[in-house]
């Protein structure tokens, strides 16, 4: 498996509350993306990077803010956690070569009660 | 943006028989379709990929094809095995670029003895 692990593997909060989860690799790939998993909405992403301080949004940013500072991590914050935002949250990273491969991590559940 | 289309999003087959899964997607831009295998409580793995130069790729029992005139691509699954159940998901890079990868909703496969 690649060198991927989030932290923390499982969390829950209050609606309200700041949360911020980390992704960090071991494989210094160029590109890390975070993706919420949902009963009948698959993978959706949230936002991704393809470098240090270089990140874009994706199909569901709203509520999220996210950082890398360094190759290695790349960290998903909620600013004040919404139960909307209870999800199973996934952390990938691929090479940023053409074509190359996603590699997840083992994902993270969060509730926000 | 990108924007991609699966379906069934559940199929039940008996084992040894085929299973058919079909995706659609938007953006014409688009030119790498990765599809993901997610058993219960596990991470998304890799399990076939194609590039919009190739029409057919086949890996033992798996094989993908590619229509981009159509703008759609379908995983086929040959003499299907119980440790085929899982759900599975499509993908495309919209826009061509490789931090833009949506998935589809997914397609929960059970495979009966």
């Amino acid at each position: 498996d690649a060198g991927i692990t989030q932290s923390p593997r499982h969390k829950v909060t209050e609606t309200g509350t700041p949360v911020t989860l980390r992704c960090h690799q071991t494989e210094n790939h160029r590109y890390m993306y975070w993706y919420r998993q949902d009963p009948g909405h698959g993978l959706r992403l949230i936002h991704y990077s393809y470098g240090v301080k270089d990140t874009d949004k994706g199909e569901v940013s709203d509520g999220y803010s996210v950082s890398r500072s360094k190759t290695e991590d790349f960290l998903l914050t909620l600013e004040s956690a919404t139960s909307s935002q209870t999800s199973v949250y996934f952390c990938a990273i691929s090479e940023g070569s053409a074509f190359s491969e996603a590699f997840f991590g083992q994902g993270t559940r969060l509730t926000v009660v | 943006g990108e924007n991609v289309e699966q379906h069934p999003s559940t199929l039940s087959v008996q084992e040894g028989d085929s299973a058919v899964i079909k995706c659609t997607y938007s953006d014409s831009a688009s030119n790498y379709f990765p599809w993901y295998k997610q058993e219960l409580g596990k991470r998304p793995q890799l399990i076939i990929d194609i590039r919009s130069n190739v029409g057919e790729k086949k890996d033992q029992r798996i094989a993908v094809t590619l229509n981009k005139t159509a703008k759609h691509f379908s995983l086929h699954i040959t003499e299907t095995q119980p440790e085929d159940s899982a759900v599975y998901f499509c993908a495309a890079n919209g826009g061509g670029s490789q931090g833009n990868l949506i998935f589809g909703k997914g397609t929960k496969l059970s495979v009966k003895p």
